[in-house]
Formats: structure tokens, sequence, C-alpha cells
């Protein structure tokens, strides 16, 4: 059973129109994760929650928002998709709490065309 | 800056023989260390983690971490096509928040 959820798999926007990527959870985990990767780069973390508390990267566009309306969802926002947003966004989810491995679990990711 | 270092690859290894997948991090201080599988257009699956110096085998999979040289690497032994995707790196900084820090990945190809 998948256990983080990303919709959609494949989502084709317009240049400069704003588009919403979910991501949902059954593992009850309190982290959760945003990452841009394009095409033989390294995942690169955007932004990410940690219960409510939202932390961005510092180099992460304004562009880009996210959402967690409680522990199991969480959404990113491109709010003026450019030609160089197109990539594989991937969400990940970990738990942080002592004595836990912290190991982060991802989601099969949704593949972004902006034409 | 922090940093994972793969090199790129391609690495062609034949089918039945071990693969060796190296990475080298610049924080001395990092203590939790992942390998992730990416096959192509899918997303990362972790493969194995390790937190001690020494190797940690699963399978036909071993890590292998030494902290003084900051070093970890990934051996896949009885390597199969299947194997072929390329394998990422990845290191958990310090903090309560769990960020990783990935490498680019090398990429492996195992020929039948």
């Amino acid at each position: 059973d998948a256990m983080v959820i990303q919709n959609p798999r494949y989502q084709v926007t317009q240049f400069g129109k704003p588009v919403t990527l979910s991501c949902s959870q059954t593992l009850n985990h309190n982290v959760m994760y945003w990452y841009q990767q394009k095409s033989s780069q390294a995942p690169k973390l955007l932004f990410h929650y940690y219960d409510k508390d939202f932390n961005n990267e510092a180099d992460t566009p304004d562009n880009f928002q996210s959402r967690r309306p409680n522990t199991s969802f969480c959404f990113l926002d491109i709010r003026s998709p450019g030609l160089g947003d197109a990539a594989m966004y991937l969400c990940a989810t970990s738990i942080s709490l002592a004595g836990t491995k912290n190991i982060q679990y991802f989601g099969a990711g949704t593949r972004l065309s902006v034409l | 800056q922090k940093e994972v270092e793969q090199n790129s690859g391609p690495l062609s290894v034949p089918e039945g023989a071990i693969a060796s997948l190296n990475c080298t991090y610049s924080d001395r201080v990092s203590q939790s260390f992942f390998w992730y599988r990416q096959y192509s257009g899918k997303s990362p699956e972790l493969i194995m983690s390790i937190y001690s110096n020494g190797d940690k085998e699963d399978g036909r999979f071993t890590a292998q971490l030494n902290k003084a040289s900051q070093y970890v690497s990934l051996l896949i032994r009885d390597s199969q096509p299947s194997d072929s995707a390329t394998y990422l790196c990845a290191v958990r900084t310090g903090g309560a928040t769990n960020k990783l820090i990935f490498g680019t990945g090398t990429l492996l190809a195992v020929q039948p």
C-alpha cells in the first residue's frame, strides 16, 4: 500500500498559470518535505514542515509556496510557473523523535511540464 | 557549504559482478548516511542506511562507512540487470528536522 501519495503523477501547465501539487501520507509522520529534482541532478530541498512549523530554504524562490492544513496533507503551490520550473517534484516524510532513525520516505513524484 | 560528492558514472559492470559505488561528504559531524536507488523517471527508494563505522549487510547489498575518511560506499553483489539505476548517496545534517543532502548520483548499468 502506498504510504506517501502524490497527485497528480503528471501535470502540464502553461507559463504563468498557477499550479498546485498535492501530497498525502498515511504514516502519521510529523515532518514533510518538498524537493525539486531536475534531470541528472540531485533532489533539491525547497522547504519542509516540522509539525506546523514551516521552514523555507534560503534559496527557494518566492514563486514557490506551501500549505499543510493537517498532519496528513501538504501542498506545493507554484504561483507563476516558468519554463525553468519544469521538473520532478518529490514529497517525502519522516518522523522526528528521539531514538528513531529519521528515515525519509518518498512519494512517487509529480512530473511538471510548463508549456 | 555542506556537500556530498559522487562519481556520476555511468558505471558499467557485467551481470553477476560486484558493483562498487562511492560517496564522500564534507560535514565531519554527519551521523546518518543513506543510499537510495532511483530508476529513470521514478522517485528515490531507500536501499540502505548506516550510522556507525564498518560494514552493514542486507541481502546482496553492503554499505560501508568510514567517518575518519568521510567516506561511504555501497557494494552490490551478484549484480542483476534490474539493479541498473541511479544510486543516490544522502547524508543527514544536524538538528531535529532531519534534512538530507543528496549527491548527484551514480548511474549503474549492469550488462546482461
